[in-house]
């Protein structure tokens, strides 16, 4: 069965304190992998998509790396306004494209 | 920027009514999407629709659920006798099969 681990489930930060954050994924084949940013009460917020392994995407403070088994979302120097749950999604093959999501890990940054 | 746009921000309605959540998808795009996400859970695939039919659903779409696209612009889900557990967060999603881009969710409460 098609699955996606978050982890951590929450992390805490001080402003300027990078960190990474965590995505493994089993699929049978795997389409492309997504990461989304969601604010409370906000429906997800698109950030990149990854579709094979070695491939990087970057965005201000954001990188998002993939392995064949796994996805890091990398938050250099955060600021307070990066807190926020991060999703991570993916997209598998056999005819589908639906979007498995992981649980997602809630980032808090403070100042 | 294009957006998806969902409509009612909030709806509250007595069990065993039935609803009808509309969207508006990214006008280019031609995939659409329900999700749910359950208060404290997973963004859950509902359906998706393409070419004027559903092109996949899941478990949770049973026969209380269906949508449709009245015209060229909206999109939407109607659930017809209303249950508790479907109390949620609908997020209806649009995608030219880069990346789905979601809408800011209809909260549903039933009572």
């Amino acid at each position: 069965e098609d699955q996606v681990t978050q982890s951590p489930e929450a992390l805490r930060l001080q402003e300027g304190e990078s960190s990474s954050l965590n995505c493994s994924y089993t699929v049978s084949g795997l389409r492309g992998l997504f990461w989304y940013r969601q604010d409370p009460g906000k429906g997800p917020e698109f950030l990149f998509t990854l579709y094979s392994a070695g491939e990087e995407k970057e965005k201000e403070r954001l990188k998002a790396t993939l392995t064949k088994k796994e996805s890091f979302l990398h938050i250099t120097a955060p600021k307070p306004e990066d807190s926020a749950t991060y999703l991570c999604a993916v997209q598998a093959p056999r005819n589908t494209d639906k979007l498995i999501f992981g649980t997602g890990t809630r980032l808090q940054v403070f100042p | 920027e294009p957006e998806v746009t969902q409509t009612p921000s909030h709806q509250v309605t007595q069990m065993g009514q039935e609803v009808i959540l509309r969207c508006v998808p990214i006008s280019n795009h031609l995939y659409f999407y329900w999700y749910r996400q359950i208060l404290g859970q997973k963004v859950e695939f509902l359906v998706s629709f393409y070419n004027n039919e559903i092109s996949e659903k899941s478990e949770i779409f049973d026969d209380q659920f269906s949508v449709e696209r009245p015209d060229g612009s909206n999109f939407t889900l109607k659930i017809r006798s209303t249950k508790l557990e479907d109390s949620a967060m609908y997020f209806c999603a649009s995608s030219d099969n880069r990346g789905e881009l979601f809408g800011q969710g209809t909260r549903l409460t039933v009572v």
